[in-house]
């Protein structure tokens, strides 16, 4: 079973364009987080939720959007694609509190913006 | 401010050699925690290891080993008798409870073992 798992692996879309990305954890962690991998392999948090609540949104472009149905879910949703969104996304769970575990990742989702 | 640095930015080493990367963090709080990830070429994202904070004891797992020094803010990481599969980025990661519970991630090491 797949601890953590996103869809699409890879998405190749044109600009002006609206996609999603989804995402997925079975392992019951009360934290989900969205990370940026650049070109460079900068690993740079986008989104963390914690109990499906919103809990840091770095400096972000509001074109991007991250929704927490429940627990277990946080999909990242993007607006109007540019040539610069262009990266690996990464989706990401932990348990904080007296429980902390490492932080699980996804598989990545190579998104490419022609 | 970089609460993790990986001052190394590429290493090359031959194989057998051995060949330690470098991390150092920042914070101010007493509790946190510090991990190492594997990042191969094929791209995924692979756990290595977790220290608390209030566990400094050095950790060997067959030729992986750790050393964590609160006193020098280091948490080093030591690959013996590399091998060509250990060609990877590896990065170096910090998380504080107080801050949401988001890992900081260091900027990584990409390591190439030459055959």
């Amino acid at each position: 079973d797949t601890a953590v798992s996103q869809t699409p692996k890879y998405l190749v879309t044109q600009m002006g364009n609206d996609k999603s990305i989804k995402c997925e954890q079975n392992l019951g962690h009360d934290t989900m987080y969205w990370y940026k991998q650049d070109s460079k392999k900068f690993l740079k948090i986008m989104f963390s939720y914690n109990n499906k609540e919103l809990i840091i949104n770095e400096t972000v472009p509001n074109r991007f959007s991250p929704k927490s149905p429940d627990k277990a879910h946080l999909n990242l949703h993007i607006n109007s694609l540019e040539l610069g969104d262009s990266a690996v996304y990464f989706c990401a769970s932990s348990q904080g509190g007296l429980k902390r575990t490492e932080a699980f990742f996804g598989q990545g989702t190579r998104l490419t913006v022609v | 401010a970089q609460k993790v640095t990986q001052a190394q930015t590429e290493i090359s080493v031959v194989e057998k050699e051995d060949v330690t990367l470098d991390c150092v963090y920042e914070t101010r709080d007493t509790t946190y925690y510090l991990f190492w990830y594997k990042q191969p070429p094929s791209g995924e994202l692979v756990f290595l290891i977790r220290r608390n904070s209030f566990d400094e004891q050095n950790e060997i797992s067959g030729r992986y080993s750790w050393n964590f020094q609160k006193s020098t803010s280091s948490f080093n990481f030591t690959i013996t008798a590399s091998q060509v599969v250990d060609s990877a980025v590896y990065f170096c990661a910090l998380s504080e409870p107080n801050t949401g519970n988001q890992f900081y991630f260091g900027t990584g090491t990409s390591l190439t073992v030459i055959p």
